[in-house]
């Protein structure tokens, strides 16, 4: 079946512009998660749904960023008036559910969007 | 807060030769997971654990849980030169809400 999609794959964009990244999730999965992976460096957890809502937005890193899920499918992750230090690799992740029962709550990773900013 | 680390940083072995990848968490979880990314590439799930003592083993790869003690171990056995990659823990934070903190990452180097 299909697994996590991104878009775009590259995304190039001058500072001071706003940039709209995709995420499609694995069809069914509940939870969405966005992390930033700079160059060398770990994940940076960013946000997470729980369908539609976001229960913690702890890990933007300024208030440029949002980050928006419709219809429990679907994210996009907007990033305003760009500037250099955004630039990464933006991953995003899926799984079934979120919880503490007997479940694994694997996430599953999309392929990622770089993100450059000039 | 919740802090994922993973030692070595970097490491650099010869085929055939055995090694652990360490990852220690500050806070209670009982839930650990293991992540590969090959250059370029996204993240893969190598290994979900679930519980105290849980071990899982695939191929020349095994992880195991210690909960009591926070530590999670990845070993390697008769390292190949496909095993190169970084590797990765995360831990559920199961501190109320359910975002995954990651480990700093292991780049793994296996020379032929």
């Amino acid at each position: 079946g299909a697994g996590v999609s991104q878009s775009p794959s590259n995304k190039v964009t001058e500072k001071g512009k706003d940039v709209e990244l995709r995420c499609d999730p694995i069809s069914g999965h509940t939870a969405l998660y966005w992390y930033r992976q700079s160059l060398g460096q770990g994940l940076e957890f960013l946000i997470y749904f729980q369908g539609n809502s976001a229960p913690d937005k702890s890990g933007l890193p300024s208030d440029r960023f949002s980050a928006e899920r419709t219809g429990g499918s679907v994210s996009t992750l907007t990033i305003q008036r760009t500037q250099q230090e955004d630039s990464a690799v933006y991953l995003c992740a899926s799984s079934p559910a979120v919880g503490r029962g007997l479940g694994s709550y694997e996430q599953y990773f999309g392929p990622g969007t770089r993100l450059t900013v000039t | 807060e919740l802090k994922v680390e993973q030692n070595p940083l970097f490491l650099s072995m010869q085929e055939g030769k055995n090694y652990t990848i360490y990852c220690n968490y500050s806070t209670t979880s009982d839930r650990l997971y293991w992540y590969r990314q090959d250059p370029g590439k996204s993240l893969e799930s190598l290994f979900v654990l679930l519980s105290n003592g849980a071990v899982k083993q695939e191929g020349r790869l095994m992880a195991s849980l210690d909960t009591k003690a926070r530590l999670s171990t990845l070993h390697i056995t008769a390292a190949v030169h496909d095993l190169s990659a970084t590797y990765f823990c995360a831990v559920d934070s199961s501190l109320g809400t359910y975002k995954y903190i990651f480990g700093t990452g292991t780049r793994l180097k296996v020379l032929a």
